[in-house]
């Protein structure tokens, strides 16, 4: 399966934990590792996470991503009002032969 | 810190040709591979492009391939990407993104900084 797949909107309360789901096929999830991106809107794509779950210097431990089979999560706990924004996750896919990016998932803080 | 800063997007007629740069500093640009990735408004990120430090290996995305070049200039820090025959679904922002790897096509490299984007808008 050439597509990452996620839910397009989630939401939380302050404080709560969140999680977003990403899922794919034996081409990118399954085989390779996956890294999560921030967009806050109008701004460019931030790392989050990668290698299924690094966090770079510097992005909060409230943060963790894993990876079971071809789908993976990321999870954010602790829910901040500034953490309202869109979320990608990405994988190398062998057929395209270059990164792949999932749909992406509109975080809403309520 | 890394800076990558693009340039050259504008509003073009479908069928026209445009040609995209992207600057980088902050980092030894000719030790990785470099990235073009779009991003349609309200919709997701997209590859477009890879090209290796050496710029011997270069890969696209099957909706590019045949109309889009990509380069480099080592020597000037800069990544390009030459745009022909556009259509009006090439209508997007186009970043440009630093690697973490020096081969686009390493399977354990991923992208670790973004430019702003440049915006390229194709309609009649």
């Amino acid at each position: 399966q050439s597509v990452l797949t996620q839910p397009p909107s989630a939401s939380g309360t302050p404080g709560q934990r969140v999680t977003i789901s990403c899922s794919g096929g034996n081409s990118n999830i399954g085989s390779k590792a996956v890294n999560w991106y921030q967009q806050i809107p109008g701004t460019a794509p931030k790392l989050l996470i990668f290698g299924n779950n690094q966090r770079p210097s510097g992005v909060p431990g409230r943060f963790s991503g894993s990876k079971s089979g071809t789908s993976a999560s990321l999870a954010i706990s602790g829910l901040q009002p500034e953490d309202e924004a869109d979320y990608f996750c990405a994988s190398w896919n062998d057929s395209l032969n270059g990164p792949l990016f999932g749909g992406g998932t509109k975080l809403t803080v309520l | 810190e890394v800076q990558l800063v693009e340039s050259g997007g504008a509003l073009v007629q479908p069928g026209r040709s445009l040609r995209l740069s992207c600057v980088a500093s902050g980092f030894t640009f000719d030790d990785y591979a470099m990235h073009w990735v779009r991003q349609a408004a309200g919709k997701g990120l997209e590859w477009v492009s890879g090209i290796s430090w050496n710029s011997r290996s270069i890969g696209y995305a099957d909706s590019v391939k045949g109309r889009f070049t990509v380069s480099r200039d080592n020597a000037k820090n800069s990544l390009y990407l030459q745009m022909n025959s556009l259509r009006a679904e090439d209508t997007a922002l186009y970043y440009c993104a630093k690697d973490v790897r020096g081969y686009y096509y390493d399977d354990s490299g991923y992208c670790d900084s973004w430019g702003q984007g440049t915006l390229v808008t194709v309609s009649s």
